[in-house]
């Protein structure tokens, strides 16, 4: 049980272009869903929480025009990195925590993204 | 603010020998506490939880950890390692409400050596 995936694990894009990356909770209702980047060798970086049904909060730095979440079912949130530029490669991976069981999150495989 | 220290970058263990991943965490109260595994290009996998209780949990693949108050420490064990254990091992702290975020420690490379 509680399993998490995303889609796509791998896209590479030309710079400008916009990119959207689905979280989806297979087995499980997860009114909370976070997204994370993780750059090479180091620890992940909480981007935004959201909820369902309502907007996502952001954390200190992230650029909310740029990350665009939607977070409309109780198992599916998306990101999408609108105009994409290189710097914004990354490995972004979406964890979601169980409706019922509020006190673990569960972690999607993640997507790779490359900004040509 | 909550943090988590994970003093070890890298850590090279023989095959068939113990492990023991050290965490220490800076929180007002006691926080929830987890280990998660992180494979070359994967997403993370939970390995054991602390909520309250016993103060050593068991957790998936033979990993245990125990939980000290006084040293604010929640350090990961396996009495032996396998080579399919070499990954990125993180340490995260939340608080005790469990509608928190994570905190993540910057995380420990497993190498396994023959």
């Amino acid at each position: 049980g509680a399993v998490v995936s995303q889609h796509p694990s791998r896209v590479i894009c030309k710079s400008g272009t916009s990119v959207k990356i689905e979280c989806r909770s297979l087995d499980f209702q997860a009114t909370t869903m976070f997204w994370y980047r993780q750059f090479p060798k180091q620890s992940l970086m909480l981007m935004a929480t959201s909820n369902e049904g309502s907007k996502a909060t952001y954390e200190q730095g992230v650029e909310k025009d740029k990350f665009l979440i939607n977070h409309a079912s109780l198992t599916l949130s998306t990101l999408t990195v609108t105009s994409a530029h290189p710097e914004d490669s990354s490995f972004y991976i979406c964890s979601a925590r169980d409706r019922l069981r509020t006190d673990t999150q569960y972690f999607g495989p993640g997507t790779r993204l490359t900004v040509l | 603010a909550q943090s988590v220290t994970q003093p070890d970058i890298h850590i090279t263990v023989s095959e068939g020998a113990s492990l023991e991943l050290r965490c220490n965490y800076s929180y007002g109260a006691t926080p929830y506490l987890f280990w998660y595994v992180q494979s070359p290009g994967q997403g993370l996998q939970l390995l054991l939880k602390y909520f309250s209780g016993d103060t050593l949990v068991q957790g998936i693949k033979g990993f245990e950890a125990e939980f000290k108050r006084s040293q604010s420490s929640f350090n990961l064990r396996k009495p032996s390692v396998h080579w399919s254990d070499a990954a990125e091992y993180f340490c995260a702290v939340g608080a005790p409400s469990g509608y928190s975020t994570l905190t993540f420690g910057k995380g420990t490379m497993l190498l396994v050596s023959p």
